[in-house]
């Protein structure tokens, strides 16, 4: 089964709210990934945890929290976010192996308002 | 530094020709190269990938990709295109080296959008 979901696949939202987006694996793949991807672009990495622990921050702004609560699931805390934050969030998983195959979700769109 | 160029941001075939769509990298080794696809608002999907070992690599819905290390190039191949070919492509590279300061670190290229016309 390689499968990443995630939930909601549709979020609208005010700059004054707060929501998450949520991920979940069942791979028992031990890294897991947050990309952000604008419109007729390619995904641009935001965050790694490997083993559960924040790995790389790609210099992401702080109204974007990430949690990792076991090795299966993966969230991402939004607050406070600008309209341009708007996109489509990729939640991904892989071994923590050089080559190893990266899984992609469905992905999140987020549309800030 | 790692980098990834596809030629041609859009590309369109016919119905049943060949497909190629071009990407060249550039790294002092070579990395690992992966194409992925990206149907319309869908995830990435793994077509193929090279890690080491037969230069010539099939993947899934008939594509193949060629890893040519004197052109520094991985171009993908498909001998006859069908409608449901059209989407976004891209060729990504990955690190070589282990460890968490490059886990996950997928280097994109622009994306190429083939077109298939009836």
């Amino acid at each position: 089964d390689t499968e990443v979901t995630q939930t909601p696949k549709h979020l609208v939202m005010g700059m004054t709210n707060k929501k998450s987006l949520k991920c979940e694996q069942h791979m028992g793949h031990r890294a897991m990934y947050w990309y952000k991807q604008k419109a007729k672009k390619p995904p641009e990495l935001m965050f790694v945890y490997s083993y559960e622990k924040l790995s790389i921050n790609e210099s992401v702004p702080s109204r974007f929290s990430p949690e990792c609560p076991n090795s299966s699931l993966l969230n991402l805390h939004l607050h406070a976010l600008q309209p341009e934050d708007s996109a489509l969030y990729l939640c991904a998983s892989s071994q923590e192996v050089p080559g190893n195959t990266i899984y992609f979700g469905e992905g999140s769109w987020l549309t800030v308002v | 530094a790692q980098s990834v160029t596809q030629l041609g941001s859009h590309v369109s075939v016919s119905e049943g020709a060949l497909v190629l769509l071009r990407c060249n990298y550039s790294s002092s080794v070579p990395p690992y190269l992966f194409w992925y696809v990206q149907y319309p608002n869908q995830g990435l999907q793994l077509l193929l990938k090279y890690t080491t070992g037969a230069t010539l690599v099939k993947g899934i819905n008939g594509f193949e990709a060629e890893f040519k290390k004197s052109e520094t190039s991985f171009h993908l191949t498909k001998p006859s295109a069908h409608m449901s070919d059209a989407a976004e492509y891209f060729c990504a590279v990955s690190p070589l080296a282990y460890g968490s300061s490059n886990t996950g670190k997928l280097i994109f290229g622009q994306g190429t959008t083939l077109q298939v016309k009836p």
